[in-house]
């Protein structure tokens, strides 16, 4: 089974600055099934990132996904309020049919 | 407007059963593959279960092997997880999501509905 590292457990920032999330596989995994999703308090999780790079529908530019092997990462150039959540990367494939997720990285206001 | 709308949760003892449902619109339901996932209070994310449009292709997390079985019925735009043998530790919310490939080669899940909380607890 594939594992699913995300650092750091907590990112304090400020709106305006720029975020670097990290996501570190255990094992290679393809580009075309890694994902990023944001979650909010009581909220459902949302796809912003599939295929390791391609943001997804009514996604902002400022969201950008990049990554490769064993190492990906997800960037929010300039970050919003509203971007203050909860950041899990996602991929496929490491059994059959088997998706797996990371622990999370929360992303809170400095 | 996609929607899904999970139902049927709620508060079971440990050893009990319950059917969770999910009813989507504004997709062709019977193109998609769809997804359970949940998440523990508190805790991250974990998928729990996939099925294919046409049932044809069905898995599950090892966590759940033998005591869950996803479903679905297209003619009524509809998802299913039967529970049964719950333990503690099967509580959780429980989101149903749509599946990309329907459209994508890649692999995510691009629609979720709102949750519906298990609490398995004597």
């Amino acid at each position: 089974e594939i594992v699913l590292t995300q650092s750091p457990g907590t990112l304090s920032l400020s709106p305006g600055e720029r975020a670097t999330l990290s996501c570190r596989a255990s094992q290679s995994v393809s580009s075309s099934y890694l994902a990023w999703y944001q979650q909010k308090p009581g909220q459902a999780p949302r796809l912003l990132i599939y295929g390791a790079s391609s943001r997804a529908t009514g996604i902002p530019d400022r969201f950008s996904g990049s990554g490769s092997g064993t190492d990906f990462t997800l960037t929010i150039s300039r970050l919003e309020p509203e971007d203050f959540a909860v950041y899990y990367c996602q991929q496929y494939g490491s059994s059959p049919g088997m998706y797996t997720f990371g622990q999370g990285t929360k992303l809170e206001i400095k | 407007e996609v929607q899904l709308v999970e139902s049927g949760g709620g508060l079971v003892q440990p050893g009990g059963s319950l059917r969770l449902s999910c009813a989507a619109s504004g997709f062709t339901f019977s193109s998609y593959s769809m997804n359970w996932v949940r998440q523990a209070p508190g805790k991250g994310l974990e998928w729990v279960s996939y099925i294919s449009s046409s049932s044809s292709t069905i898995y599950y997390a090892d966590s759940v092997k033998g005591r869950f079985t996803i479903s679905r019925d297209n003619a009524k735009n509809s998802l299913y997880l039967q529970m049964n043998s719950l333990r503690d530790e099967d509580t959780a919310v429980y989101y149903c999501a749509r599946d990309i490939r329907g459209y994508s080669s890649s692999r995510a899940f691009d629609y979720w509905g709102q949750g519906t909380l298990v609490t398995v607890s004597s």
